[in-house]
């Protein structure tokens, strides 16, 4: 039973440059979350998808972010253009969303580790 | 503004004894609380929760209190194994947007 999968695991890259980071749900949440952890702020939720269709993306830091979902099975988070500061590790999630509402617990994939120099 | 607070980042405990993880919210439209724990270079992995309209949940070695009116929850892990050497996170659910907030997280050390 395949889990949450993240790619790339590592990434590095120059400042300016566009880092592009793709994640694959589980098969059948409708769920989809990103997060971004660091040192400082800890887990923070950047957006999160509900039948792929973008519900909140108050988190995310700055308009170079931007994630999409165009199908059930895929979402990418663009970094266009990446800074040192957005060195990170960037988690994604999934989970099931009821018909009665609430989710089931967020199942993570292993995460991408990001470096800007 | 951290909704979720883990105002203690690391915490050591003899092996065997009680581990007693704490955790603060501010929200009180928060209707669902999660504990997860994190090894390295892994996700975070759900351990357990806990409603609301309720103010204890035990799995095991793993039991959640929620005191609501002091806006407070704890995970107790007893006895404490090798094992439970990881990151654990507190972390909670606005129902109405069904948005999961973390706090930063508290380091276990389970000491031999």
């Amino acid at each position: 039973d395949a889990g949450v999968i993240q790619s790339p695991r590592h990434e590095v890259t120059e400042m300016g440059q566009e880092v592009t980071l793709r994640c694959k749900p589980i098969s059948g949440h409708n769920s989809l979350f990103w997060y971004r952890q660091t040192m400082m702020r800890g887990l923070e939720l950047l957006i999160y998808f509900n039948n792929n269709v973008p519900i909140d993306d108050s988190g995310m830091p700055e308009d170079r972010f931007s994630a999409k979902m165009p199908n059930a099975s895929f979402s990418t988070l663009k970094i266009q253009p990446s800074e040192p500061r957005d060195s990170a590790v960037y988690f994604c999630a999934s989970s099931l969303r009821g018909q009665g509402g609430g989710n089931s617990p967020l199942h993570f994939g292993n995460g991408t580790r990001l470096t800007v120099t | 503004d951290q909704q979720v607070k883990q105002n203690s980042p690391s915490l050591s405990v003899q092996e065997g004894r009680i581990s007693i993880l704490n955790c603060d919210y501010t929200n009180s439209m928060f209707d669902y609380f999660l504990w997860y724990k994190k090894y390295p270079a892994e996700g975070p992995t759900f351990l357990i929760s806990i409603s609301s309209i309720k103010d204890k949940n035990e799995d095991g070695r793993f039991t959640v209190f929620l005191n609501k009116s002091a806006k407070h929850l704890s995970l107790h892990i007893v006895p404490s194994q090798p094992g439970d050497s990881a990151v654990y996170f507190c972390a909670a659910r606005l129902n109405r947007d069904d948005k999961i907030i973390f706090g930063k997280g508290t380091r276990l050390h389970i000491l031999p």
